[in-house]
């Protein structure tokens, strides 16, 4: 059975202290793997597409990475408004599988 | 661009009752997907769409119906509502699902239902 698991579920991290959020899987024939930020009482907003083993992305303080069993998510020196729940997502066929998420929360 | 548009934001329903969540996307995207959020449980896939007049089921598709007759409106039904259907709900779109690198999801702000 295709399957996302997230860890940790909630993350607080003092603001500059760095850490990574995790997206393991198990799913038959891996097409892509997505990571979304969603703030609360909005849609999931886009972050990064990853395809295939290996395959790095970055953008500001985030960089996602893949390998062939999971995909992390770094954040370095983390702000407060980085503070939201960070969704993965496989694509597999024609279907989506969400993990629950990390709820990430960064004080000042 | 708009993106993916849904209305509405919220409603409220009793139980029994029918209602159309709507959902249009102007990016011209052939994928078009419903989810629902709920607490401790991620996203579920409800129904999706590959283009106009191809629908079929996610993983969690009863007591909803779905068609696709234009490639940027993808509208959710509630025959019957049941207080199991309280979600909120959310509809998202991509170029496609079936060639390379072009399956990103774009999603819309979200309908929050009740139904009591």
């Amino acid at each position: 059975e295709d399957q996302v698991t997230q860890s940790p579920e909630a993350l607080r991290l003092q603001e500059g202290e760095s850490s990574s959020l995790n997206c393991s899987y198990t799913v038959s024939g891996l097409r892509g793997l997505f990571w979304y930020r969603q703030d609360p009482g909005k849609g999931p907003e886009f972050l990064f597409t990853l395809y295939s083993a290996g395959e790095e992305k970055e953008k500001e303080r985030l960089k996602a990475t893949l390998t062939k069993k999971e995909s992390f998510l770094h954040i370095t020196a983390p702000k407060p408004e980085d503070s939201a729940t960070y969704l993965c997502a496989v694509h597999t066929g024609n279907q989506f599988y969400f993990g629950t998420g990390t709820s990430l929360t960064v004080i000042p | 661009n708009a993106g993916v548009t849904q209305t509405p934001k919220f409603q409220v329903l009793k139980t029994g009752q029918s209602m159309t969540l709507q959902c249009a996307q102007d990016m011209n995207h052939e994928y078009m997907s419903w989810y629902r959020q709920d607490p401790g449980m991620g996203l579920r896939l409800i129904h999706y769409s590959v283009g106009a007049g191809i629908t079929d089921q996610g993983e969690v598709p009863n007591g909803y119906n779905v068609s696709r007759s234009t490639t940027e409106d993808f509208p959710l039904r509630l025959l019957s509502a049941a207080p199991s259907q309280t979600s909120v709900y959310f509809c998202a779109s991509s170029y496609s699902s079936g060639r390379a690198r072009t399956d990103t999801q774009y999603f819309g702000p979200g309908t929050r239902l009740t139904v009591l």
